[in-house]
């Protein structure tokens, strides 16, 4: 079966370091999704972008969250600097048209300290 | 904007029972999606089951059934049977039509425990 596949699984890092997530979307999906889960706020999108355009970023703290496509197989989401607020599990999903649904990577957890 | 409220946090089945999981939506829209995932502790989201909200006919997937009711703007989950393996958080999940691929917006989940 195509999947999402997302790495690192598990980071832990301190507070002020860059993060680099990443995810190859499943060969054919033209649209990403970045969604962030946490206890407080559940699961919330943060950015999605289609034929690697951004289309909806709003989600996304502006002034440390950058979200790039490079190429089709690669989408980064990076946090500069980090902070223990942005401490959660981090899916990155892909899809099609219509009615097809988003398949979801297995997540990157990212712990703050 | 589109909301989802699961208004159970938690439910509790035996196994080989059956239980119904709620959601409810806030839409203007006449044409969207919904969607169950589940999650296990594996922290995978896995799809469950979808509807076209254009469809009356309520879908199935072998165990799991919804109860789709567009004028009350309800959509639940029924699992059948239910087996150890169930027990996860699972989302309710709406998409809108409109946009070809537009965002998923969840509820807040319910968390499903299966006892023996």
């Amino acid at each position: 079966d195509a999947r999402v596949t997302q790495t690192p699984r598990d980071k832990v890092t301190e507070m002020g370091q860059e993060v680099t997530m990443r995810c190859q979307p499943i060969l054919g999906h033209n649209t990403v999704f970045w969604y962030r889960q946490t206890m407080m706020q559940g699961l919330e999108l943060l950015a999605y972008f289609r034929n690697r355009a951004p289309l909806d970023d709003s989600g996304m703290p502006k002034d440390r969250f950058s979200a790039e496509m490079p190429d089709a197989t690669l989408a980064t989401l990076k946090i500069q600097p980090s902070e223990p607020r942005d401490s959660a599990v981090y899916f990155c999903a892909s899809g099609t048209k219509g009615n097809q649904p988003q398949h979801f990577g297995d997540g990157t957890r990212l712990s703050i300290l | 904007a589109q909301t989802v409220t699961q208004s159970q946090p938690e439910m509790s089945v035996q196994e080989a029972e059956t239980v119904t999981l709620s959601c409810t939506y806030d839409t203007s829209e006449s044409d969207y999606y919904l969607f169950w995932y589940k999650q296990p502790p594996s922290r995978q989201m896995i799809l469950v089951i979808r509807q076209e909200a254009y469809k009356q006919q309520n879908a199935t997937e072998n165990r799991f059934s919804v109860n789709f009711q567009k004028a009350a703007k309800s959509f639940s989950l029924k699992i059948s049977d239910s087996q150890l393996g169930d027990a996860a958080m699972y989302f309710c999940a709406y998409r809108s039509a409109l946009n070809t691929a537009s965002k998923l917006t969840f509820g807040t989940g319910t968390r499903l425990q299966v006892t023996l």
